[in-house]
């Protein structure tokens, strides 16, 4: 089975424009989640979406967003981009909500100049 | 609300060296999971292992072995006889079952371990 992927890998943004970044998860899992992750922060929950609909959010401005689509694949958006929001980008695909496992892709890189 | 500290930001240690990775955990929850990943300089999270609160049997995989004990919340990682390819940093990171917690990890800040040859 192929593994979670992620595009593009890297990106470079000016602050103020938008960013969507793209999610596949492993065939037949319906649960996508996104994190983020800084040097400072570290790693932090972003949202969680199942079944087209988002089911769980982390403490983040409305600027990030999601959507996931009937075939499980996720995107995530970020508006009006600030230089804070360079990080690496993860999403992690999951079988069904209650199964507890999370499988991790290679993530995007962003860099807001 | 959960928090995951690792208490060793970064371990250095020579090839064939044992080294345990500390992971202490705080929840009210009764129910849950925790998880170590390993994280290459590729950047992608790779899955070691998972146990839930009602299984404190430690498991040995290869090099690589776990502490559960729930009476410290602790949740400790050892690899034995260390290798180069071991370097990178490792999480741990708490998953409570179910309501408003599907698919929402908390992470650890992560250690970094540099196994030197």
């Amino acid at each position: 089975k192929a593994g979670v992927t992620q595009t593009p890998r890297y990106l470079i943004k000016t602050r103020g424009q938008q960013v969507t970044l793209s999610c596949s998860p492993i065939s037949g899992h319906r649960s996508v989640s996104w994190y983020q992750q800084t040097p400072g922060q570290g790693l932090q929950f972003l949202f969680e979406y199942f079944s087209e609909t988002q089911r769980n959010k982390g403490n983040f401005p409305g600027r990030f967003s999601g959507r996931q689509f009937s075939n499980s694949r996720s995107e995530m958006n970020v508006s009006t981009l600030e230089l804070g929001d360079s990080a690496l980008y993860l999403c992690a695909s999951s079988p069904t909500r209650s199964s507890y496992e999370q499988y991790f892709g290679p993530g995007t890189r962003l860099t807001v100049t | 609300a959960q928090k995951v500290t690792q208490a060793q930001t970064e371990i250095s240690v020579v090839e064939k060296e044992d080294v345990t990775l500390d992971c202490v955990y705080e929840t009210r929850d009764t129910t849950y999971y925790l998880f170590w990943y390993k994280q290459p300089p590729s950047g992608e999270l790779v899955f070691l292992i998972r146990r839930n609160s009602f299984d404190e049997q430690n498991e040995i995989s290869g090099r690589y072995s776990w502490n559960f004990q729930k009476s410290t919340s602790s949740f400790n990682f050892t690899i034995t006889a260390s290798q180069v390819v071991d370097s990178a940093v490792y999480f741990c990171a708490l998953l409570l079952a179910g309501g408003t917690s599907y698919g929402k990890l908390t992470f650890g800040q992560g250690t970094i371990l540099t196994v030197h040859p």
